[in-house]
């Protein structure tokens, strides 16, 4: 089946700085990928869509100046939470569209679970 | 918002079966429904998908009604490690709802 890694999976950083969380198909290429959060005992709530080669489009109140997306390649895609503060404590989950299968079908990595400090 | 709504908790003996519906009553004619699970800290897992058929594979049921404006994922035989949080989304969406938690009893 398609595998889908996050890139780590679990980071502690200071106020102020900024975290790189990478996301990678393995065993297909990807022409989009998704970003969701997760708050504690919360769904996934869209953060954009990115697609390889173009600009992420973001959903409404989700800054792109704070969580910058680069998906430069059919197999990896990287959401960089830029002077991060405690409130972006959270869990990130990224999910993968198989290029030439159908839009329909993710397939979701494991998360990465950002605790600021 | 999600384009479907579930209800917020349900609980299942073990052994018996699952019923867990989905309404998506504003679904479009080229969406599919899919069925994720998501246990505590990790990413979702798939279930399975549809377009208008019932379908059906290892892990679960699938049955769409017929003006696909709802759905329920059947899980034959709960066992305790079905205890997660549900999801169906509809795939021009990509949006989750808040899910049903499924607590499966002994």
């Amino acid at each position: 089946g398609a595998v889908v890694s996050q890139h780590p999976s679990r980071v502690i950083c200071k106020s102020g700085t900024s975290v790189k969380i990478e996301c990678r198909s393995l065993d297909f290429q990807a022409t989009t990928m998704f970003w969701y959060r997760q708050f504690p005992k919360k769904s996934l709530m869209l953060m954009a869509t990115s697609n390889e080669g173009s600009k992420a489009t973001y959903e409404q109140g989700v800054e792109k100046d704070k969580f910058l997306i680069n998906h430069a390649s059919l197999t990896l895609s990287t959401l960089t939470v830029t002077s991060a503060h405690p409130e972006d404590s959270s869990f990130y989950i990224c999910s993968a569209a198989m290029a030439g299968g159908s839009y329909n079908e993710q397939f979701f990595g494991p998360g990465t679970r950002l605790t600021v400090l | 918002d999600a384009k479907t709504t579930q209800p917020p908790s349900m609980d299942c003996a073990e052994g018996r079966a699952a019923n867990l519906p989905c309404n998506h009553s504003t679904i479009s004619g080229n969406e599919y429904v899919y069925w994720y699970r998501q246990i505590h800290s990790q990413g979702p897992q798939y279930i399975i998908h549809g377009l208008k058929n019932n379908e059906t594979n290892e892990m679960a049921s699938l049955i769409i009604t017929e003006d696909r404006k709802s759905s329920t994922l059947i899980l034959p035989h709960a066992t305790l490690r079905d205890t997660a949080v549900y999801y169906c989304i509809v795939t021009n969406d990509m949006r989750f709802g808040a899910g049903t938690r499924l607590t499966v009893k002994p």
